[in-house]
C-alpha cells in the first residue's frame, strides 16, 4: 500500500515552460487536493476534487489547471511557469474532504528560474 | 479576516519540557484537525478534533468549538517532536481544508 505518490520530487523549470506534477493514490479516496507551501505562509489550497470528473478551485488557483479522469490520479498542470510559482507542492487525499483521514504525499520541490 | 490563526509562531524547548500550542478559528471553519510536518517535510494527520478532548500518547488536543479555539498539548517533549504543527479546518459547507500558518517547534537535547 503506497498511499499518496507524487512525482517528480524535484524540478527546475525556466520561465514560460509548462509541466505536470503527478499525484496518485491507491486508497480509493474520493477526495484529492493540491497545496503549495511557501515559507511563513503555511499550506494554501490550489485545487481540489471530490470525485472523478469533479474539480473546484481553492485559495490560489491562478496559473494552475487540474483534471480528475480517474479516482486514483489527480495531476496538476502549470501552463506557463513563473518565478512566483517556486514552491513546494503537496498532494493529499482523504475519504471525504471534511473529516479525518488525510494522507499527504512527500511533496515536489519546484524552482522556476 | 484570518480564518485560522496559530500561536506562538516559534517555540524552542529542552527535551522533557511540556508545551501548549493554540489555534483560533473563525465562525466559517469547523471540524478542526492537527497536523505535524517533520523536519524532512512529511505531513502527518495527528488529530481530528471538532470538539472535546483526545489523547494519543504524549500528545493531546482539546477543541472548544463554542469559543472557536483548539489547543495541542505536548508533554515530556522529545527531539523527534521537532517540526511544524498546523491546525486546519474546512470552510463551512465546503470541502476546502484551510491551514493556519503553523507553529515551528524545536526541541533540543
Amino acid at each position: 500500500n503506497a498511499g499518496v505518490t507524487q512525482t517528480p520530487k524535484f524540478q527546475v523549470l525556466k520561465t514560460g515552460q509548462s509541466m505536470t506534477l503527478q499525484c496518485a493514490q491507491d486508497m480509493n479516496h474520493e477526495y484529492m487536493s493540491w497545496y503549495r507551501q511557501d515559507p511563513g505562509m503555511g499550506l494554501r489550497l490550489i485545487h481540489y476534487s471530490v470525485g472523478a470528473g469533479i474539480t473546484d478551485q481553492g485559495e490560489v488557483p491562478n496559473g494552475y489547471n487540474v483534471s480528475r479522469s480517474t479516482t486514483e490520479d489527480f495531476p496538476l498542470r502549470l501552463l506557463s511557469a513563473a518565478p512566483s510559482q517556486t514552491s513546494v507542492y503537496f498532494c493529499a487525499s482523504s475519504p471525504t474532504g471534511r473529516n479525518y483521514g488525510y494522507t499527504f504525499g512527500s511533496g515536489t520541490r519546484l524552482t522556476v528560474v | 479576516g484570518i480564518q485560522v490563526e496559530q500561536s506562538p509562531p516559534d517555540l524552542i524547548l529542552q527535551e522533557g519540557a511540556n508545551s501548549t500550542l493554540r489555534c483560533n478559528f473563525s465562525d466559517s471553519v469547523n471540524n478542526l484537525q492537527w497536523f505535524h510536518q517533520n523536519p524532512w517535510g512529511q505531513l502527518i494527520n495527528l488529530f481530528y478534533i471538532p470538539s472535546g478532548t483526545k489523547q494519543n500518547g504524549r500528545l493531546s488536543a482539546t477543541t472548544v468549538a463554542t469559543e472557536r479555539y483548539s489547543l495541542l498539548y505536548i508533554s515530556s517533549s522529545q527531539t523527534t517532536d521537532s517540526g511544524v504543527y498546523f491546525c486546519a479546518g474546512p470552510l463551512e459547507d465546503t470541502d476546502k481544508l484551510i491551514f493556519g500558518t503553523g507553529t515551528r517547534l524545536q526541541v533540543f537535547p
